[in-house]
């Protein structure tokens, strides 16, 4: 089945720790996207991709690293410097100009 | 700055209803108006979505009407059922900006039997 697949589900980051959430797509998409989501204020850009080695910063991209070496993989890295990390983070890809997709999320919690 | 606003933030509505979600935006370059739905725990999947040269647009029970001029846009969900019972974003996104999505705040939809 063609989609996109975030791991893991459930993610705890201890004080200090760098975590990375894993987002893969098998669309054949050039774009993808990094958003997070926090109860009421609906989803934010962190960092997106339109191409291979190519990538920009969104809106709260401050705390966050990503990297974009092959079309299929978009990982993101949540630093020590990220002081509010525990959210929803959701993973889109897209074609140009055409609807985004979503994976099913990974949700960060602090131990 | 909040550049798409979306209300309610909740809505109740009896089965066989309709459930109407509104939403504003200022950015007169937004050339694409998706509107996604979100099950608990899962992704947001795209439900319907309208370009600023039609006023309306109808799948099935779900229909999007665009006032251009008054930069509103507006989700209309007919007969709702208990299935509908999600929440509900929309968003906004221009080409000349890369075709990033900006989201509203989203409505939790409850749909009572």
């Amino acid at each position: 089945d063609g989609g996109i697949t975030q791991s893991p589900k459930y993610l705890f980051r201890k004080e200090g720790q760098n975590v990375t959430l894993s987002c893969e797509q098998n669309l054949n998409h050039d774009a993808m996207y990094w958003y997070r989501q926090d109860p009421g204020q609906g989803l934010r850009l962190i960092y997106y991709s339109q191409i291979v080695n190519d990538f920009q910063k969104g809106d709260i991209a401050e705390g966050y690293s990503v990297s974009r070496e092959k079309k299929e993989s978009f990982p993101l890295t949540v630093t020590s410097a990220q002081k509010n990390p525990t959210a929803f983070y959701l993973c889109a890809s897209s074609e140009n100009n055409q609807p985004q997709h979503f994976g099913d999320g990974t949700r960060l919690s602090i131990l | 700055q909040q550049q798409v606003k979306q209300s309610p933030q909740s809505l109740i509505v009896q089965k066989g209803g309709i459930s109407i979600i509104n939403c504003a935006y200022e950015n007169t370059a937004f050339d694409y108006f998706p509107w996604y739905q979100q099950f608990p725990g899962k992704g947001p999947a795209l439900l319907i979505a309208i370009r600023p040269d039609v006023s309306e647009k109808k799948e099935g029970r779900f229909t999007i009407s665009f006032n251009k001029s008054a930069k509103q846009f507006s989700l209309h969900i007919m007969d709702s059922q208990p299935g509908d019972s999600a929440t509900y974003f929309c968003a906004a996104s221009s080409k000349a900006a890369g075709n990033k999505l900006t989201f509203g705040g989203g409505t939790r939809v409850l749909v009572k039997p």
